[in-house]
């Protein structure tokens, strides 16, 4: 069926780097846009980063600007997510969404997957 | 960037009950550039609402989305044991996109 699986969350501490990966199914991934959003507990969706269909476009939130790198793999139908110099603040359920056109940029979202964990701590 | 304030924070009713829910921008969202999102705990946001009034796919007819410029609402007419949930607010018209903080809507 269509979904998105998210994977790759961990505790880590301060300073220190992740990788999160997403793995789409059950539609064409390569025609669409993807994004990450975030959710730090009890407090409302953020938007992250996206990545155009082909790759040729990425853009960040202020926020991870220079620490975040989206990136994609359509052959493997795959996004992932690196995550450099965490700070605690960087804390949150972390999602991959799809936008619901292909090949067009809305920025709204209607795949979300199940998220993945990220907790950065000492 | 967009500020979204929902209101109010959270809303007591009881089911069968009209669910009103308020979204004001910090600016004008152009072109109805405006969503609704239905999150259940422990669950990832769902697409309710598009383009301020369009329902996503298979949504029931008794949530309808309002509004334009500033002020947007979504309405549930009579609310069902699963619509107790928080909603979230998203505009796309501007990046980045940005949330509101929610409005839990919880069994009176």
């Amino acid at each position: 069926q269509v979904q998105l699986v998210e994977s790759g969350g961990a505790l880590v501490k301060p300073g220190g780097s992740l990788r999160l990966s997403c793995a789409a199914s059950g539609f064409t991934f390569g025609d669409y846009y993807m994004s990450w959003i975030r959710q730090a507990p009890g407090k409302g969706p953020e938007w992250v980063s996206y990545i155009s269909y082909n790759s040729g476009y990425t853009n960040y939130a202020d926020a991870v600007k220079g620490r975040f790198t989206i990136s994609r793999d359509n052959a493997k139908n795959s996004l992932s997510l690196q995550m450099n110099s965490l700070r605690v603040e960087d804390t949150a359920v972390y999602y991959c969404v799809r936008d619901p056109y292909t090949e067009v940029l809305t920025g709204f979202y209607d795949l979300w997957g199940q998220g993945t964990l990220v907790t950065v701590s000492s | 960037e967009i500020v979204l304030t929902q209101s109010p924070g959270t809303l007591s009713l009881s089911p069968g009950e009209r669910a009103t829910l308020s979204c004001r921008a910090s600016q004008t969202v152009s072109a109805r550039y405006l969503a609704w999102y239905q999150q259940k705990p422990g669950q990832s946001p769902r697409l309710l609402i598009y383009g301020a009034s369009s329902r996503a796919t298979g949504i029931p007819a008794r949530f309808s989305g309002s509004g334009s410029g500033t002020d947007f609402t979504l309405t549930i007419t009579r609310l069902e044991p699963e619509d107790f949930a928080v909603y979230y607010c998203q505009q796309y018209d501007n990046s980045p996109r940005t949330f509101g903080q929610g409005t839990k809507v919880e069994i009176k």
